[in-house]
Order: structure tokens, then C-alpha cells, then sequence
């Protein structure tokens, strides 16, 4: 079974601070994604990497950015933590073929106080 | 414009009964695939079925099955013999075109799902 873990379950922060939140996945997936979810928004795609060191904006980049030094691993960063970035962090992993589904982990509940 | 509709925010059905749970799509990329999850209130996401645009038949995996109808732009979801343990968030997603790389989809709102005894 494919495994996509994220680092933290529940994460709080402060206003300013600089978060790291973590993937991994343990399936040579070559495709990663990060998305934020609020209710009634469903999910909204932050960036994803189709290879290492790749990335690509999605369609809610706007304070965030990523890291992909390893195939394995894939980074969301927010650079100075704001309170609109209180969400749900989802991170999702896929093989390269257009009809492979991604699999995600189990979310990351992130609160900006 | 929407690219994923989801126009039923909360649905109700009773255990054993079949339930429809309805997606249009918006792309005029002729290649695109219409995948569909579950997220239990645990909030893992699980993948539940794909259909690709070329595909000739209905996709169908267990009491799954999926409803395609291409001219009318809409992807169906359609749950038989329900259980207790399918009450959750459902969400229609589209890939459109093969860039090659990424694959991203888009995602509906979703709808929440409640089987009732």
C-alpha cells in the first residue's frame, strides 16, 4: 500500500513565525502535490513537482513556497505565518501516468493564532 | 466558471438504498479524467474510481459506479446498496489534458453524505 506521511497532525503557530510542514511517501511516485481545504471550498491545489528540484505554482501560491531536494520528500513552507493560513494542509503523492490516482496523507490541522 | 460542480452540499439515504451523487465538469480539452474520493470524518482522502474521457464503458469498482455522460458534461457517482460506513465527504476531481508532467486535478466542493438506518 502506498504510504504518504505528513509530520504532524495538529500543528499551532504564531502570526510572523516561519512553518515547516513535511511529506514523505514511500512509493517512487514521481508527482507531489500540496493543497490547503476549507469547508465549503473543497480543495484548492498550493503547488506541486513532477520531478526533484521541480515545482510549479498551482492556483493558490500566494504565501507559501516548497522544497523538493529528495523524490521522496516534499516541503511546504510558509514563509512568515499569517491567519488566513489557518486550514486543513493535505499533501498527495502519483505516479506520473495521466490516469493514476494521487493518494494523499492524513492532513496536517494547522492553526495560526 | 466552475470547473467541478458539486450542486448537492448534504444528501440523506437510507441503508441499503442506492444513492446518486451528482458532478458536472467544464473543459474543452477533449483528453480529461473525472476521478472520485471519499473522506470519512477521520479526514483521510480514499480514492474510490476513475473514468478517462476515452474510455467507451462506464467505469464500475465494487458498489461503485460511475455514470458518464460525455455530451452533458457530467460524471455521476452512483453508490449501491448503501452503508452506514459510506456516510461522508465525496469529491468529484478533473485532470484535464496530459502535460506530461503533474497531472494536478481540480476539485469540487464536495457533498456530504448521510445513510441513515
Amino acid at each position: 500500500d502506498v504510504k504518504v506521511t505528513q509530520s504532524s497532525r495538529y500543528l499551532v503557530k504564531r502570526t510572523g513565525e516561519k512553518v515547516f510542514l513535511e511529506c514523505v511517501q514511500d512509493m517512487d511516485h514521481e508527482n507531489m502535490f500540496w493543497y490547503r481545504q476549507d469547508p465549503g471550498l473543497g480543495l484548492r491545489l498550493i503547488y506541486f513537482s513532477y520531478d526533484v528540484k521541480m515545482k510549479e505554482k498551482g492556483d493558490i501560491p500566494e504565501g507559501y513556497s516548497v522544497s523538493r531536494e529528495k523524490k521522496e520528500r516534499f516541503s511546504l513552507i510558509l514563509e512568515s505565518a499569517s491567519t488566513n493560513q489557518t486550514s486543513m494542509y493535505l499533501c498527495a503523492s502519483s505516479l506520473k501516468q495521466y490516469n493514476q490516482p494521487q493518494h494523499f496523507g492524513d492532513g496536517t490541522r494547522l492553526s495560526i493564532l | 466558471a466552475q470547473k467541478i460542480t458539486q450542486t448537492q452540499p448534504g444528501m440523506f439515504v437510507q441503508e441499503k438504498e442506492a444513492v446518486t451523487l451528482d458532478c458536472t465538469y467544464d473543459t474543452s480539452d477533449p483528453s480529461y479524467g473525472l476521478f472520485w474520493y471519499k473522506q470519512p470524518s477521520s479526514g483521510e482522502m480514499i480514492f474510490l474510481i476513475y473514468q478517462g474521457s476515452y474510455d467507451q464503458q462506464n467505469a464500475t469498482e465494487g458498489r461503485y459506479s460511475l455514470n458518464f455522460q460525455k455530451a452533458r458534461k457530467s460524471a455521476n457517482l452512483v453508490i449501491s446498496a448503501s452503508q452506514l460506513g459510506d456516510s461522508a465527504m465525496y469529491f468529484c476531481a478533473m485532470r484535464e489534458g496530459y502535460t506530461g508532467g503533474g497531472n494536478k486535478l481540480t476539485f469540487g466542493t464536495g457533498t456530504q453524505l448521510k445513510v441513515e438506518l
